[in-house]
This record gives C-alpha cells, sequence and structure tokens, in this order.
C-alpha cells in the first residue's frame, strides 16, 4: 500500500538560512509525487509537482527513486515561507498525504 | 466562481446525532473528493466521485458515512449516529477532467461532537 511519511512534525529556521523539509514515500508502481501548502488561515493548496520540474516560490524538489524521497528544498527562507507543508503521491486517481510539517522561518 | 464552497463551516453536534455537510465544487469540475483531517495530521482519504458515480471508499469509512453526488454537481456527506472520535475537519476537493494530482480545496467544516 502507498504510504507518504514526513519525519519532522515542526522545523524552525531564521530567515535567509536554507530549508529542507523531507518526505520519504512507499509506492509499488511508478509514483507522481507533490507538495501541497497550507497558509494560515488559508486552503490548502498545490506548491508543485515533481514532473513539473519547476521552482515554485524559491522552492524546487527532486524525486529520488532510490532512496525514495521527495524533499523540498529552498536555499533562503522567507517569513512568508512560515506555513503547514504536505507531500503527497497520486495512486488510482486520488492523492495520500503524509502527516505533514509546520514549517516557521523566524525574522 | 469563488472556489469550492463547503457548508457548514462549523458544526457542534451530540453523540449519536446525525450530521450532514455539503461541498459545492468548482463548476466545471467533474471529480469531487472528500477528506478527514484530524488534529496534528493530514488530510484522510475518504471518498471520490467522478460526475455522479462514487469510484472508491476508504475502508476506513464505517457504515454510519455516507456520500452522495447525485446530479455530478455539489455532493453530501453524512454521518450517521455521531461519535466522539468523528470530531474532526472535513475537507472537500475538486479537480478537472483528466486527473493530474492537482486538487482545489474548500475551506473545511469542522464537526465537533460532544
Amino acid at each position: 500500500a502507498q504510504r507518504v511519511t514526513q519525519p519532522e512534525k515542526l522545523l524552525s529556521v531564521f530567515k535567509g538560512a536554507p530549508v529542507e523539509l523531507k518526505c520519504n514515500y512507499s509506492y509499488s508502481g511508478s509514483p507522481e509525487l507533490f507538495w501541497y501548502v497550507q497558509y494560515s488561515r488559508q486552503r490548502l493548496q498545490l506548491l508543485l509537482r515533481h514532473i513539473s520540474r519547476e521552482s515554485i516560490k524559491g522552492f524546487t524538489a527532486d524525486l529520488n527513486k532510490g532512496e525514495t524521497s521527495f524533499h523540498l528544498k529552498k536555499p533562503f527562507a522567507q517569513e512568508e515561507d512560515s506555513a503547514m507543508y504536505y507531500c503527497a503521491l497520486t495512486s488510482y486517481g486520488k492523492l495520500t498525504f503524509g502527516q505533514g510539517t509546520i514549517l516557521t522561518v523566524h525574522p | 466562481d469563488t472556489g469550492v464552497s463547503q457548508d457548514p463551516r462549523h458544526k457542534i453536534t451530540k453523540r449519536g446525532q446525525n450530521v450532514t455537510f455539503r461541498c459545492d465544487p468548482i463548476s466545471e469540475h467533474n471529480r469531487l473528493y472528500w477528506y478527514r483531517q484530524t488534529l496534528g495530521q493530514g488530510p484522510e482519504f475518504l471518498t471520490y466521485f467522478q460526475n455522479e458515480a462514487q469510484l472508491e471508499k476508504s475502508r476506513l469509512l464505517s457504515d454510519r458515512f455516507s456520500a452522495e453526488r447525485p446530479k455530478g454537481s455539489f455532493s453530501t456527506l453524512e454521518i450517521q449516529r455521531t461519535e466522539q472520535g468523528d470530531s474532526a475537519m472535513y475537507l472537500c476537493a475538486s479537480s478537472g477532467r483528466g486527473f493530474t494530482g492537482e486538487l482545489f480545496f474548500g475551506e473545511g467544516s469542522r464537526l465537533t461532537v460532544l
């Protein structure tokens, strides 16, 4: 069965520091991985998807099939990046989410 | 179109009562999903529809839960004989034709069972 694990519930960094949110998955097929974000008082929304291989708001994520990981990275964190981040994968037309990581970026 | 809307936003009920939540998806979206989220956890899949057909229902969903999407537009999620363990945020999401993994979420309906 598919599973997404985000080992860190909380992550705190200072503004300008690099940040990495970890995500590991288990899936028998060829996965499609995503990062979703929920800012304070806003809806859960898509941040980026691995097939796009794009940078969104300075964030990137690389799918590492050997390590079954899809870590989210940003070289210089900003205060507005503070939010809840969820890693997710697709299977049979639906998304399976990890438990989420709360990122706090201090000034 | 203001996106996915859910009603009510908050519901407080006593144990044993029935509750119903409504979701109106983005108008051109044919897929509609229900998720449940409890404190400290990620959204947990409950069920989803393609048009009016319910394509999958989580094994975690007890018989007290039922969802419908009668005309392929709005959907309702009913919980019968509520229990304290049903207290959670119930999220609805929709997506367009050709599932890409991008779901558009509503603001959720928070249920508190006393």
